[in-house]
């Protein structure tokens, strides 16, 4: 069974740090993207962006470039999503999803992970 | 970027009526186009890709059509598993999500 699970709740300060994490199983890691999505509470999913395994390619969404980290480490099959600074806007579920994709356009965001939820507040 | 207006925002129905959900899209993106349920508390789930092909598993009480600006999503006898919020999703350029529709029960 094709599945990614992520990381468990977390509780943050305003200013600290945090990286989530997104573990895949039950197929070739390395061969399909991983995308990041936040989920404020009450409104509807917005992509971050996603990264490619196999070489470490990262795309961001111009809303999130330069706001939050991705990475990935291939030996363990777990995708990153990480803060420097958490501020409370930062309040929000995370999703993990991987890209899956036919004829070469067609695309689409399946499985997805469980979700990690982040809140921030002092 | 590519913006996605979903309507309506949402809907009340019965047990059995046919329910139709648009999604136009601010520019051309082909079929490149999926639909997503959500339950509370949970993940979104892929329904359909590509504008129109169902998802492995899902009933085919669900179908989707349109290209180009105009989708849509038809529930043609809904259950009462169905009650969630759907969304969707272009993947022409980037990703970008409509607002939403919750699929309330009346």
């Amino acid at each position: 069974e094709v599945q990614l699970v992520q990381s468990g709740a977390e509780v943050k300060k305003p200013g600290e740090s945090l990286k989530i994490s997104c573990k895949g199983s039950g197929y070739i890691f390395s061969n399909y993207w991983i995308h990041w999505l936040r989920q404020m509470p009450g409104r509807g999913p917005e992509w971050m962006g996603g990264v490619y395994p196999a070489d470490s390619d990262i795309r961001y969404s111009p809303s999130f470039q330069g706001q939050v980290t991705i990475s990935v480490d291939k030996s363990t099959d777990t995708a990153y999503l990480q803060w420097r600074s958490l501020e409370a806007s930062d309040t929000a579920m995370y999703y993990c999803a991987r890209r899956d994709v036919v004829s070469g356009i067609i695309e689409w965001l399946d499985p997805w992970g469980q979700g990690t939820l982040v809140t921030v507040s002092s | 970027a590519i913006q996605m207006t979903q309507s309506p925002s949402s809907l009340s129905a019965y047990v059995g009526d046919r329910v139709t959900i648009t999604c136009r899209a601010s520019q051309a993106i082909r079929n490149d186009l999926g639909w997503y349920q959500q339950k509370p508390g949970k993940a979104p789930k892929l329904l359909i890709y590509g504008a129109s092909t169902l998802q492995s598993g899902v009933p085919s009480r669900f179908s989707g059509s349109g290209s180009g600006t105009y989708f849509t999503l038809t529930i043609s006898s809904l259950q009462p598993e169905d009650f969630a919020t759907y969304y969707c999703l272009q993947d022409y350029n980037l990703w970008t999500f409509g607002q939403g529709t919750k699929v309330e029960i009346k």
